[in-house]
């Protein structure tokens, strides 16, 4: 089976504070997302990446950056943290084929900033 | 832009009903429609719907396409309360690796 591990459950920030996001897949996919899940908004594209050291910005990357050093690990960073920016992080991944669009998740990671 | 839009937001029903989501799509050059279930925190994979007409099914759960109306349904017979989820659905749309999702339907499920 697939795994997307996320580093953290829950995480509790202070405002202006940088935040790591960590995820790890361990199916040797190519691609890798991270979506932030708010209700009544759904999940929404932050970044993704379709190989190492390579990122596209999806539907709302401000304040976000991201960094994929390694094939399996996707980092999503929060330069300096806000309020608005209290969410549930997903992360996923999926494999270079022609049902990439198939992702896989991780657990989450809801993230509180004060 | 591509739209996702599921309907409804949410529902409650009881143990042994039969339910319908529904979910309709505005996408460019269309490829599939993806059902996910999320109950906790991970969403899990469904169903991935291409052709027209065609259920897909898998124990209570079954879900079908159409390309002409753009929208598909996912039905759940005999619900029980492990069925309670949010229930989402997506499509890859005019970028390749980008999935557009609706906002989701929350399912309660209810002895």
């Amino acid at each position: 089976d697939v795994k997307v591990t996320q580093s953290s459950r829950y995480l509790v920030k202070r405002t202006g504070e940088k935040v790591f996001l960590e995820c790890v897949q361990d199916m040797d996919h190519e691609n890798m997302f991270w979506y932030r899940q708010d209700p009544g908004l759904g999940l929404r594209l932050i970044y993704f990446s379709y190989d190492v050291k390579m990122k596209e910005k999806g539907d709302i990357p401000e304040g976000y950056s991201v960094s994929r050093e390694k094939k399996e690990r996707f980092s999503l960073i929060l330069e300096s943290a806000s309020t608005n920016q209290t969410s549930m992080y997903l992360c996923a991944s999926s494999p270079w084929s022609d049902s990439n669009e198939k992702l896989f998740f991780g657990s989450g990671t809801q993230l509180s900033v004060l | 832009e591509d739209k996702v839009v599921q309907s409804p937001l949410s529902l409650v029903v009881h143990e042994g009903d039969t339910v319908t989501l529904n979910c309709s799509y505005e996408v460019t050059n269309f490829r599939s429609l993806l059902w996910y279930k999320q109950e906790k925190k991970a969403p899990t994979f469904l169903f991935m719907l291409t052709s027209s007409g065609i259920e897909k099914k898998s124990g209570r759960l079954s879900s079908i396409l159409d390309k002409k109306e753009l929208f598909s349904i996912l039905n759940i017979t005999a619900t029980q309360t492990g069925d309670s989820a949010i229930y989402l659905c997506a499509s890859p749309g005019a970028g390749s690796y980008q999935l557009t999702f609706g906002k989701g339907t929350k399912l309660s499920v209810i002895p």
